[in-house]
Formats: C-alpha cells, structure tokens, sequence
C-alpha cells in the first residue's frame, strides 16, 4: 500500500486532455515538492515533472504539473499513443523519506 | 552525458545478502545537492525507495528495510553500493539505481532484475 494515492488506471483518445491525481498528507505532499516520473513498459522511469510544476528539458509542454495542498495532479494534453505508460507521482515525507505513488497506468485508446 | 549501471547477482538464495554496486558517470558525488537513490520494484508493483546517498554523506533509509540496508559510495571510483541482508522471495525485483538533485531523479540505470529463490 502506497504512501501516496493514485487511480490505478485513466484512459483517454488521442487529442484528449487526461489528469491523474495524487494524494498524500500534510507530511509530504503538503510539506514538500512534488516529482512526476513516466515509465514505459519495460524501460526504466524518467522524470517528467520536478517541484510540482516544472519541466526537465526535452520534456513536452504538453505534460504539466500542479499542487495544491496535499494534493498533486499531472495533465496531459494532446493525448498522443506514445503516451501509454505507467505515470508515478513521488515525493519526500518526514518520516519515511522518498516516497512514490502506486502508480497510474495510462491506456490511449 | 550522466550514466548509471547497476550489477550485482541476478540470483540469490533466500537468506543470503544481495550487494549490488551503481557504476556511474557524468557527474560528481561530491557535487553540493547531488544524491543515488536505490529504487525497486517488484514485477507488476510500484516503485518503492530503499536507500539514498548524498553528497554530504547524509543517508536515508526506507523505515521498513533499515535494518536490513546498507548504502555506501567510493567517491573516487564513482560508485555506490547497495547490500540488503536476509533476502527474501519478496524481494525479487528490478533493483534501479538513479541521481539527481535531492529527490528529483533526473538520471536512471537501466535497472538490474534480482529473483530470490531457493
């Protein structure tokens, strides 16, 4: 069981916006930056969104990243096939350090 | 260009400890901010931390794996190294090691697969 909350599934169609949702607590989404990481299958994850709202570069600016609260959520616009992954909120808690999400898998439909 | 590689055993035996060492490059473990993380995940689950390593030799462990965790770095050989004792088929997964800033992992290995079995 995860520290932080995600659906376990979203889905969209190409063009589409989807959000996914990450939920924490006062002890790390409410104290501290929130990180996004996209994994495609069977690659390693790389980091799409860094404190909340901010893009590494190369990343598209379709992905963004908002917090507010103890909450966090990821959008992407333009929903494109290459998109289908699983997407991984991750942040840092006072009492059990780095901490990620269950996960979102994202199916383009 | 920031590499990362993990190696270790891909089999070890229930009870036995897993040493698993990140070869890296690209950057400087004595760099202000940077820190390795120890990240894995177990077939079909999420990603879960086990151990970070910073530049100023502050460590942080998963809570629920401290006691069985080591993390150590070789600043000089730019590698870290990860031992967990008392393995268990539980922990079979594909062990990653990554750097960055702080929390922010910005650079991943391709991960190392690990089974536990007898």
């Amino acid at each position: 069981q995860s520290v932080l909350t995600q659906p376990p599934s979203a889905s969209g169609t190409p063009g589409q916006r989807v959000a996914i949702s990450c939920s924490g607590s006062s002890s790390n989404i409410g104290s501290y930056p929130v990180n996004w990481y996209q994994q495609l299958p069977g690659t390693a994850p790389k980091l799409l969104i860094y404190s909340n709202d901010q893009r590494p570069s190369g990343v598209p600016d379709r992905f963004s990243g908002s917090k507010s609260g103890t909450s966090a959520s990821l959008a992407i616009s333009g929903l494109q096939p290459e998109d289908e992954a699983e997407y991984y909120c991750a942040g840092w808690d006072d009492s059990l350090n780095g901490v990620f999400g269950g996960g979102t898998k994202l199916t383009v439909l | 260009q920031i590499t990362l590689k993990e190696s270790g055993p891909t089999l070890v035996k229930p009870t036995q400890t897993l040493t698993l060492t990140c070869t890296f490059s690209g950057f400087s473990l004595t760099t202000s901010g940077v820190g390795v993380a120890w990240i894995r995940q177990p077939p079909g689950k999420a990603l879960e931390c086990l151990a970070l390593i910073y530049w100023d030799d502050d460590i942080r462990y998963n809570p629920s794996l401290k006691s069985r965790l080591t993390i150590t770095k070789d600043t000089s050989e730019n590698q870290v190294v990860l031992t967990m004792r008392n393995m268990d088929p539980v922990d079979t997964g594909t062990y990653y090691c990554a750097s960055g800033k702080y929390w922010e992992l910005q650079s991943w290995g391709q991960g190392t697969l690990v089974t536990v079995s007898s």
